[in-house]
């Protein structure tokens, strides 16, 4: 029954080491999101999809990229981590907003940087 | 500017008393808004929304929550808490955009045996 999947569930890297994180929907939506969210923080927007085009937020680091091969499956690939890249990362999907429509969100994948 | 504030960062109750979380916004027209809850370590379920039409809305877990236009609020609700309601809770609200939301900075509920 699961409708945004997220694996893995938690992620532990190496500091400069590449991870990539991925995310899977099954509500063929076209809007698909990635958020990082740091303790007892409100989510935060990196970038969301809109089909396949590709929308990144003005304060989103270079170091986090994003790929979106197809409409169910989304992945984020931070090239570098940091100490500071540690938190959770929530994939979300949803429909035109302004229209009514919800964001559905994953349970996130717990990144861990040595 | 658009904005969607929680002013309690921490609230407490006890269990089987009634809840009221407090979300204001700040927009030029109505918005649409959400109330999510969040348990520790987990993703973020919606509880529910506000569109348009009737002004106070019933969602999941025995909650709701009433638009009030006139003091731009959109308070979340219940009657009786449960131990497992304990969590922290988000209002997220947008205007024009297909695509963004702005959060609030949330409320962590605490429940006292």
């Amino acid at each position: 029954d699961a409708m945004v999947i997220q694996n893995p569930r938690y992620q532990v890297t190496q500091f400069g080491k590449p991870v990539t994180l991925s995310c899977s929907q099954t509500l063929n939506h076209n809007v698909m999101y990635w958020y990082q969210q740091k303790s007892s923080q409100a989510p935060k927007l990196l970038f969301h999809y809109y089909d396949k085009d590709f929308n990144n937020e003005a304060d989103t680091p270079d170091n986090f990229q994003s790929r979106r091969p197809n409409t169910s499956f989304c992945f984020l690939d931070i090239r570098s981590p940091g100490l500071g890249d540690a938190a959770m990362y929530l994939c979300a999907t949803s429909g035109r907003l302004a229209v009514g429509e919800t964001q559905y969100f994953g349970p996130g994948t717990r990144l861990l940087v040595l | 500017a658009q904005s969607v504030t929680q002013p309690d960062i921490h609230i407490t109750v006890s269990e089987g008393a009634s809840l009221e979380l407090r979300c204001n916004y700040s927009y030029g027209a109505t918005p649409y808004l959400f109330w999510y809850v969040q348990s520790p370590g987990q993703g973020l379920q919606l509880l529910l929304k506000y569109f348009s039409g009737d002004t106070l809305v019933q969602g999941i877990k025995g909650f709701e929550a009433e638009f009030k236009r006139s003091q731009s609020s959109f308070n979340l609700r219940k009657p009786s808490v449960h131990w497992s309601d304990a969590a922290e809770y988000f209002c997220a609200g947008g205007m024009d955009s297909n695509y963004q939301l702005i959060w609030g900075a949330g409320t962590k509920l605490i429940i006292k045996p």
